[in-house]
C-alpha cells in the first residue's frame, strides 16, 4: 500500500462544474496535508494546506480532511479551463518530509 | 523576486557518465529539498538541507547519488555513473525558516541517459 494514494485520472468535468479530487493516506500520525497543482511541463505550485478536520476554503478551493478516515480532498467550485493540470496530495508527519501522491489529471472541458 | 533557479534545464548524457545538477534557491531560504520526479509518478524526496545542518540523505536511492550545499545557498546534486533508470526530471524546492510548507519549487532540470 503507497503511503498516499490518488486516481491518477483524468477527471473530466465540464466548465462550471465542481471537480472533487480525492486522496488517502495510510500514516495515521500524519499531521498536515497538502495540495500543490502542476501544470504539464511545469513544476509543482502550493495550493493550500490544511492541519485540521473539517473544511478550509480558499476562494474557489475547499480542502477537506477527514483524520479518522484518512482522507484529504480538494473540492474546485465553478472549474475553469484553466484549472486543467494534475494535482498532487502531499502529507507531512511533523518532520521536514513530505510524502506525495502520484496525483490526479484533471482536465476542464470547455 | 527571484524564484528558485535550476540549471541545465536539459541534461542528456550517456550511461556511465557523471552529471552535476544545480538548484539556485530563493534568497534567505534556509530549507532545501530535491526530489525525483519520473513519468508518471510522485515526487520522490532525495535529500534535505536545513540551515548548516547535517542534511538528511536517506531519501538518495544508491550511493551513486551524492549532494552538497555551499555556504547554505547554492546545491549541487551529483550522480555518478548514470544509469537509464535515472532518467527524471530532478526537482529542488526551497522554503523559508520555520515554513516548510511553503516549498518554492524550482523548474527541474530534466535528465535523459542514453
Amino acid at each position: 500500500q503507497k503511503e498516499v494514494e490518488q486516481n491518477s485520472g483524468p477527471l473530466s468535468v465540464p466548465e462550471g462544474a465542481i471537480a472533487s479530487l480525492n486522496c488517502t493516506y495510510s500514516d495515521r500520525g500524519s499531521q498536515s496535508f497538502f495540495w500543490y497543482r502542476q501544470y504539464s511541463g511545469k513544476s509543482p505550485e502550493l495550493i493550500m494546506f490544511i492541519y485540521s478536520n473539517g473544511d478550509k476554503e480558499d476562494g474557489r478551493f475547499t480542502a477537506q480532511l477527514n483524520k479518522a478516515s484518512q482522507y484529504v480532498s480538494l473540492l474546485i467550485r465553478d472549474s475553469q479551463p484553466s484549472d486543467s493540470a494534475t494535482y498532487l496530495c502531499a502529507v507531512n508527519r511533523g518532520t521536514y518530509k513530505y510524502i506525495f501522491g502520484t496525483g490526479t489529471r484533471l482536465k476542464v472541458l470547455a | 523576486g527571484a524564484g528558485v533557479s535550476q540549471s541545465p534545464s536539459n541534461k542528456v548524457t550517456e550511461k556511465g557518465k557523471d552529471v552535476e545538477l544545480r538548484c539556485d534557491p530563493i534568497s534567505g531560504h534556509t530549507a532545501l529539498y530535491w526530489y525525483r520526479q519520473s513519468l508518471g509518478q510522485g515526487l520522490e524526496f532525495l535529500i534535505y538541507f536545513q540551515g548548516n545542518s547535517a542534511p538528511d540523505k536517506s531519501g538518495l536511492p544508491s550511493d551513486r547519488f551524492s549532494a552538497e550545499r555551499t555556504g547554505g545557498s547554492v546545491s549541487t546534486l551529483t550522480i555518478q555513473r548514470t544509469q537509464q533508470e535515472d532518467s527524471a526530471v530532478y526537482l529542488c524546492a526551497s522554503s523559508p525558516r520555520g515554513r516548510g510548507y511553503e516549498q518554492y519549487f524550482g523548474p527541474g532540470t530534466r535528465l535523459t541517459v542514453t
